[in-house]
């Protein structure tokens, strides 16, 4: 059965502490994966897509990265303004398969 | 930039009360899907359309019915409504062309509670 798993449920940092957000996956066929950002109350709001491991996306202080088994969220220096859920999802050729999030939460 | 709206945006229902949420977009996709979340479960894909007047089943379908007549336009209906359909549900839509990798644009949501 294909699975999507982020982890950990919940992270609290500290304005500017850096840390990384994980989602593995144990699927077949992956023809991508994607990342998702989303606020209370909203819906997810695209962030990167990436196609093959090594890959990398940035934006900000947000920096994608890709293996054959699982993805990464870095984020760099985080403000409050980052706070957020991160949803990842698995492309593969017949769905779309989401985790279930990590809630981010930056203290002032 | 309106992208991706829909409607309401808060509602409650009894259980056996029927209704539909409407999403309507404006940036001509092709696909539009209809998705419920639920607290610690990701996103599960409920029905999708692949373009005006086509609908199929996905993950959740069980319960529910849509329609696409018009294709800015995806309708999901709720015949009668059980509590366990008590859920947030997206609508988002993504374009046919480069591919089934390019990203879904969603909607800000539908909160439905069924008593």
């Amino acid at each position: 059965e294909d699975q999507v798993t982020q982890s950990p449920e919940a992270l609290r940092l500290q304005e500017g502490e850096s840390s990384s957000l994980n989602c593995s996956y144990t699927v077949s066929g992956l023809r991508g994966l994607f990342w998702y950002r989303q606020d209370p109350g909203k819906g997810p709001e695209f962030l990167f897509t990436l196609y093959s491991a090594g890959e990398e996306k940035e934006k900000e202080r947000l920096k994608a990265t890709l293996t054959k088994k699982e993805s990464f969220l870095h984020i760099t220096a985080p403000k409050p303004e980052d706070s957020a859920t991160y949803l990842c999802a698995v492309l593969l050729p017949q769905k779309l398969v989401f985790g279930q999030g990590t809630r981010l939460t930056i203290n002032p | 930039n309106a992208g991706v709206t829909q409607t309401p945006k808060f509602r409650v229902l009894k259980t056996g009360q029927s209704m539909t949420l409407l999403c309507a977009q404006d940036m001509n996709h092709e696909y539009m899907y209809w998705y419920r979340q639920d607290p610690g479960m990701g996103l599960r894909l409920i029905h999708y359309s692949v373009g005006e007047g086509t609908t199929a089943k996905g993950e959740v379908p069980d319960g529910y019915n849509v329609s696409r007549l018009k294709k800015q336009n995806f309708l999901l209906g709720l015949e009668s409504a059980a509590p366990s359909q008590t859920s947030v549900y997206f609508c988002a839509s993504r374009l046919l062309g480069g591919g089934s990798n390019q990203p879904q644009h969603f909607g800000d949501g539908t909160r439905l509670s069924i008593l």
